[in-house]
């Protein structure tokens, strides 16, 4: 059964450092979307990837976050300077859709553990 | 703005009992989903609720929809330890194609033997 991955399932980085986390879609997915669960909470929607561009982003998705589609395969999030509140899983999800028919679930990926010290 | 919530929070319960998790939001969606996250986990779909009087079942947990009442139950029956996990629901905010999800506070579920 086709699943999303994400690597690596754990990053430790320190405070100021780039990270980049990387999510192989569903292949013939079209939306891709990143959300994050600080240890504890709920899940927040961080940001929506359609059609090689952002369709929609969170509050918490400033400048310090982008996302990309650098191959028919990849999607990755980078944070430029990490925090200590960046800290938390990130997960990846996609969804399919064919032509007139919407399909609405999204699939989500193990997750990445990002520690910032 | 869409706001989620669950209750209870937290549910300890014995095995063999029935118990029901409450979800409420707070505007008009189109769907409605309830996932399943074990410690250090992903999120595993469980129920996809398209419609109003939507139900759907799967083994011991059984969901449903009201969507003039903006109302989700997941009914878990006869509970077994198996099931202790962390259960959200999620409304669907569609807006163009977006569809992000908005995530519920989360129930933890705990059977105790």
């Amino acid at each position: 059964e086709p699943e999303v991955t994400q690597t690596p399932s754990h990053q430790v980085t320190q405070m100021g450092q780039e990270v980049i986390l990387r999510c192989v879609p569903i292949s013939n997915h079209l939306y891709f979307y990143w959300y994050r669960q600080i240890l504890g909470q709920k899940v927040e929607f961080l940001v929506s990837f359609y059609n090689n561009e952002i369709s929609e982003k969170s509050e918490i998705f400033d400048d310090q976050f982008s996302v990309e589609r650098p191959d028919g395969s990849n999607f990755t999030l980078k944070i430029r300077s990490t925090k200590l509140e960046d800290s938390a899983m990130y997960f990846c999800a996609s969804r399919w859709t064919s032509g007139s028919s919407m399909h609405y679930e999204q699939y989500f990926g193990p997750g990445t553990r990002l520690t910032v010290t | 703005e869409l706001k989620v919530e669950q209750n209870p929070l937290f549910l300890s319960m014995q095995e063999g009992k029935n118990y029901t998790i409450y979800c409420n939001y707070s505007t008009t969606s189109d769907r409605l989903y309830w996932y399943r996250q074990d410690p250090g986990k992903s999120l595993e779909s469980l129920f996809v609720l398209l419609s109003n009087g939507a139900v759907k079942q799967e083994g011991r947990l059984m969901a449903s929809l009201d969507t003039k009442a903006r109302l989700s139950t997941l009914h878990i029956t006869a509970a077994v330890h198996d099931l202790s996990a962390t259960y959200f629901c999620a409304v669907d905010k569609s807006g163009g194609a977006t569809n992000k999800l908005i995530f519920g506070t989360g129930t933890l579920l705990a059977v105790q033997p």
